[in-house]
């Protein structure tokens, strides 16, 4: 349930397109799913969360989709805008603790 | 919203000194709290729980007694990280659960430690 520490891979993204970052997570006992974006040098902010009781979630531009079968989380932002840049990660929460394991988290570039 | 609040932001130290980062809820009361550590262009390791009124749990592969965790009242929690060396040179980030009733945390904004 550890997050993988490797480099960060990268999406970049035209201004206005739609953007779909990616997301594996590792345990099949995960029952929570929550996408947090992480600004340079700052804690990351909750974007949306997601329990394994559903497949879809959407939210205010953002939107997650959950496939259980293949442990695949996806975070879709609609209208990508330069604000949008940043670090985006999902995080998993086991149904039998509190804790939350992060994945290895995808870096979001906007071209204006 | 939850507000969480770490001190201080940023902290320069020499080898061998120990440093404190206080972890702080500050609209709201947490039980429990976490610490993550977080090396550039990396994601965030769970190094352990902090819970109000007893001892941390720490993640396999960290060393308690190098990170000290104290949570003392339901809205302080604090990582000494002792004898610090420049390995230890990281971001520091804490966490805390909303109490709104969902398991959804909310992150301080870091501390950025320094060892020279």
């Amino acid at each position: 349930g550890e997050s993988v520490g490797l480099h960060l891979p990268t999406l970049s993204v035209q201004e206005g397109d739609n953007s779909i970052i990616n997301c594996a997570y590792s345990n099949s006992a995960s029952d929570y799913f929550i996408w947090y974006k992480q600004e340079s040098g700052k804690g990351p902010q909750f974007i949306i969360d997601i329990r394994s009781n559903m497949d879809k979630r959407q939210g205010q531009r953002v939107t997650v989709l959950l496939n259980k079968t293949v442990k695949h989380l996806s975070l879709q932002i609609a209208a990508t805008q330069p604000g949008d840049s940043a670090v985006y990660f999902c995080a998993e929460n086991f149904v039998y603790g509190n804790q939350f394991y992060f994945g290895t988290g995808t870096s979001l570039t906007v071209i204006p | 919203g939850a507000v969480v609040s770490q001190h201080p932001s940023r902290v320069i130290c020499k080898s061998g000194t120990s440093v404190k980062i206080e972890c702080r809820s500050l609209d709201f009361q947490a039980t429990t709290m976490f610490w993550y550590r977080q090396f550039p262009k990396q994601s965030l390791m769970l190094m352990a729980t902090s819970n109000e009124g007893s001892k941390a749990t720490y993640e396999q592969g960290v060393e308690k007694d190098k990170f000290l965790i104290n949570h003392a009242s339901l809205t302080l929690s604090t990582l000494t990280v002792t004898s610090a060396h420049p390995e230890d040179s990281s971001f520091y980030i804490c966490s805390a659960i909303s109490p709104s009733g969902q398991e959804t945390q909310y992150f301080g904004p870091g501390t950025r430690l320094l060892v020279l």
